[in-house]
């Protein structure tokens, strides 16, 4: 059964710094791997999608990585801003669904002006 | 083109009473996926309907939780007598269709945030 893990569950660093969110799988079984960011009562908001042939996506600021055979990729978030500040998650999709998507927990981040 | 829209926003049930939510797919999906989100948890899918079918419902409780999607109107949740564990954000998603598209991109709304009380 696959299962996502993201860690930390909470990250509070200063503006301006490079950061790293982590997102584990226990099955490398996927067809691709996204990651979303989830501002408070608001919707989710697709970032970057990785297929399972990919190694990374970039996409201004943000560079995602994935290692399919290890099950992790990374959001590496470069010159944080304050408007960074929402909670990140990961969600992969298995190669046996056409539709279905296992989702983390989220990193909660917070980018202190 | 305006995005996949759910409503109510924010919805405050009593215990036993009946929770309706509704989301409109963008235009031109005709796939919705719901999805629950407990607190500090991430999201949990519960089923998945195209027009006036049910595909997948595995995620959804066997009683009290029901989903259409009608050929008119837009796609229902409906909780029946809600209890307090019931309360969560329910995200519901659209996309064209998933076998055909490579990629399959979900388009998702604001949520709907259950609260009972």
């Amino acid at each position: 059964k696959q299962e996502v893990t993201q860690i930390p569950a909470a990250l509070s660093v200063p503006e301006g710094e490079n950061l790293v969110l982590n997102c584990s799988f226990t099955d490398s079984a996927i067809y691709n791997l996204q990651w979303f960011r989830q501002d408070p009562g608001k919707g989710l908001t697709s970032l970057l999608l990785i297929q399972s042939s990919q190694r990374e996506q970039t996409s201004g600021r943000l560079n995602a990585s994935l290692d399919k055979s290890s099950g992790r990729s990374t959001l590496y978030i470069a010159a944080s801003q304050p408007g960074d500040s929402a909670t990140y998650l990961c969600a992969v999709r298995p190669l046996d669904s056409n539709y279905q998507l296992i989702w983390g927990a989220g990193t909660k981040l917070i980018i202190k002006p | 083109n305006a995005g996949v829209m759910q409503n109510p926003r924010h919805l405050v049930r009593r215990r036993g009473q009946e929770a309706r939510l509704r989301c409109s797919p963008m235009k031109g999906h005709s796939h919705v996926y719901w999805y629950r989100q407990l607190p500090e948890e991430g999201l949990k899918f519960m089923v998945y309907l195209q027009k006036e079918n049910i595909i997948d419902e595995s995620g959804m409780p066997k009683e009290r939780f029901s989903a259409e999607f009608p050929k008119e109107g837009p796609s229902i949740l409906r909780i029946q007598q809600v209890v307090r564990g019931d309360s969560a954000a329910y995200f519901c998603a659209s996309s064209p269709d998933p076998v055909r598209s490579s990629k399959n991109i979900q388009y998702f709304g604001a949520g709907t945030r259950l609260s009972v009380l």
